[in-house]
């Protein structure tokens, strides 16, 4: 298997502009995350994904913010409009759940965002 | 809720020094615990984790024993080589619910 695939590696834009960031999980894995890395703030979980189905979307920041994930393969995280402070690395992970709770997600490479 | 501490970094050693890495949790129930690294310019990736009390996580030289007594979760390796200079993070897991929940990492700087 290929890990789990992010895309865009970097994206440089403007203040206002909307921005969609890519995540393809590992075949078979029914949970997906979404979280931000900031040196300022540390690794912060966005929103999660079971089958799909948000579960927790409680770390996302605001309204400014969406996730989707329309099948098994394919997730994407929205920002529009993005802000400066928006900057940051964002990571996708995917895991195969078990029954004690004890999930390994499996990151991958992050999208490194900066806005102008 | 579930909680992880990590010790603050960032931590400087020698090469073949001994590096300990503190992490204690706050949790209900029996959560599994897990330490990843980092490397620079990578995602995380699973370094070692451990089920249950008194289980002992080891890989590359790595390991880490699941205190529940003192709710604990070290990272230790005898021996530290260059190449381990990364990013450090404890997590646990978030029950029945898949998350984990990782402490703020600890970076590690190994000089030649």
């Amino acid at each position: 298997d290929a890990g789990v695939i992010q895309s865009p590696r970097h994206e440089v834009t403007e203040m206002g502009q909307e921005v969609t960031l890519r995540c393809k999980p590992i075949s078979g894995h029914d949970y997906l995350f979404w979280y931000r890395q900031t040196m300022m703030r540390g690794l912060e979980l966005l929103i999660y994904f079971n089958n799909n189905v948000p579960i927790d979307d409680s770390g996302m920041p605001e309204d400014r913010f969406s996730a989707k994930m329309p099948n098994a393969s394919f997730s994407t995280l929205k920002i529009q409009p993005s802000e400066p402070r928006d900057s940051a690395v964002y990571f996708c992970a995917s895991s195969l759940g078990t029954v004690s709770g004890a999930n390994v997600l499996t990151f991958g490479a992050g999208s490194r965002l900066t806005v102008l | 809720g579930n909680s992880v501490t990590q010790m603050e970094g960032p931590v400087t050693l020698s090469e073949e020094a001994f590096l300990t890495i503190n992490c204690t949790y706050t949790a209900t129930g029996y959560p599994s615990l897990f330490w990843y690294v980092q490397y620079p310019g990578e995602g995380l990736q699973l370094l070692l984790k451990a089920t249950k009390a008194d289980d002992k996580g080891s890989n590359k030289g790595f390991e880490a024993t699941y205190r529940k007594e003192t709710t604990s979760f070290h990272l230790e390796k005898g021996s530290v080589q260059v190449s381990d200079s990364a990013v450090y993070f404890c997590a646990l897991s978030g029950g029945s619910q898949g998350n984990l929940i990782f402490g703020k990492g600890t970076k590690l700087s190994v000089k030649p």
